[in-house]
């Protein structure tokens, strides 16, 4: 089955800065990889995704870039804000059976 | 608006109890999942299913059962809870189709003392 892993576990910014998440997959099947935003109490919701015939996407100030080859990709956050901060994750699935792989999440905190 | 709903949103429960998980969605989709969700680990499938005559295991289905009433119903059961189940629990639907969004319920905290 997919593989999911997710780096950092946590990551501290100052507000202002870029933020960067990095994920790997293990299955070449996979073909969408959304990210998603959990608010501390909240539920997770879709913030980007990408599909395999796209090397990266832009909304503003994120964007998702995918390597198929390395298989990685990875969201980056421009000019931070505090209401930035909450736990991303990423996540991999194929059209064949639409099962999402997350991965362990990334507790992002933006300091003012 | 169309929705995932999970009920009951908090459950504190003994162990050796059963105890049943419900989720509900207007949104019409085919797909539904049931996760949990631990520090550290992630999101972790428990069980999924793509219409109603179809119930899959997930990475972790050891100790927990599924029913899927309706399309739109999809129950997730604890036999005889433990206390490592302790968990948040999530549901989610998706529609048929690859590289489709999934949309989460706002989840169930169980704990098991």
């Amino acid at each position: 089955g997919e593989n999911v892993e997710q780096h950092p576990s946590t990551l501290s910014v100052q507000e202002g800065d870029s933020a960067v998440i990095k994920c790997t997959y293990s299955d070449s099947a996979s073909n969408y990889f959304p990210w998603y935003k959990q608010e501390l109490g909240k539920r997770p919701q879709l913030i980007i995704d990408i599909r395999s015939n796209v090397g990266e996407k832009k909304d503003q100030r994120i964007a998702v870039t995918l390597n198929k080859t390395a298989k990685h990709f990875s969201l980056h956050i421009t000019e931070t804000q505090p209401e930035d901060s909450a736990v991303y994750f990423c996540a991999a699935s194929n059209n064949n059976f639409n099962k999402f792989y997350f991965g362990s999440g990334t507790k992002l905190n933006v300091k003012p | 608006d169309a929705d995932v709903t999970q009920t009951p949103r908090n459950r504190i429960t003994k162990t050796g109890k059963r105890i049943m998980l419900e989720c509900s969605q207007t949104k019409g989709h085919d797909r539904m999942y049931w996760y949990r969700q631990d520090p550290g680990l992630g999101l972790r499938l428990i069980y999924y299913s793509f219409d109603v005559k179809d119930i899959n295991k997930g990475e972790i289905s050891d100790g927990y059962s599924v029913s899927r009433q309706a399309q739109a119903k999809f129950s997730l059961s604890l036999e005889s809870a433990i206390p490592n189940q302790t968990a948040l629990y999530f549901c989610a639907t998706s529609a048929r189709g690859g590289g489709t969004e999934a949309f989460f319920g706002q989840g169930t905290r169980l704990t098991v003392v």
